[in-house]
């Protein structure tokens, strides 16, 4: 049964690049969550979709991140332009909504230089 | 509003010695209550959860968590720590359902260290 994907595990850019991340969530789960990991502000929800729609983007820091989830299967976090404080851990999760816990990848390290 | 407090950064066992991660949660809902455990450069793992069913919860692993709804506890614990669970752990307060994002929040993680 295979879990959530993510591409790339890791991404080494320099400022100013677009970065595009990837997830493929569990078949059958309706909720995915692309959330962003760092030491100094820990695990942060930036956005999070039902049945494909978009809920809630408040936590997506400014208008250089955006996401889509073009159907049940895919979705992408895109940052333009990257810039060096965007390095970070990303994570992506999916959950079968309600008050099922949430399946979490194994993130995409960025580093942008 | 939700909160979820975990209140220690760090705790340290030796191996083959009892494990007890506290979080201290608030919610204006009835919430479900999770932990995870991150080891490293993975995603996060769910241990257990708790959703209003039995206090006494039992997870992966070994470990068990008891809700107690006076003390707002959800406290983790295990009989005997393995050195494989030396990793990260996050409580995890939900609302009833996904309505806004602000009613899934995060702890801010307790880091478990095992000695030999």
């Amino acid at each position: 049964d295979a879990g959530v994907i993510q591409s790339p595990r890791h991404e080494v850019t320099e400022m100013g690049q677009e970065v595009t991340l990837r997830c493929k969530p569990i078949s059958g789960h309706d909720y995915l969550f692309w959330y962003r990991q760092t030491m100094m502000r820990g695990l942060e929800l930036l956005i999070y979709f039902n049945n494909n729609v978009p809920i809630d983007d408040s936590g997506m820091p400014e208008d250089r991140f955006s996401a889509k989830m073009p159907n049940a299967s895919f979705s992408t976090l895109k940052i333009q332009p990257s810039e060096p404080r965007d390095s970070a851990v990303y994570f992506c999760a999916s959950s079968n909504g309600g008050r099922e816990p949430q399946h979490f990848g194994d993130g995409t390290r960025l580093s942008i230089l | 509003a939700q909160s979820v407090t975990q209140l220690d950064s760090h705790v340290s066992v030796s191996e083959g010695t009892p494990v007890l991660l506290r979080c201290n949660y608030s919610s204006s809902y009835s919430p479900s209550l999770f932990w995870y455990v991150q080891h490293p450069n993975k995603g996060l793992q769910l241990l257990l959860k708790y959703t209003s069913a039995a206090t006494l919860v039992k997870g992966i692993n070994g470990f068990e968590a008891e809700f107690k709804k006076s003390e707002t506890s959800f406290h983790l614990t295990k009989p005997s720590a393995h050195m494989s669970d030396a990793a990260e752990y996050f409580c995890v307060v939900s609302a009833e359902s996904y309505s806004s994002a602000s009613k899934i929040i995060f702890g801010s993680g307790t880091r478990l260290s095992i000695r030999p």
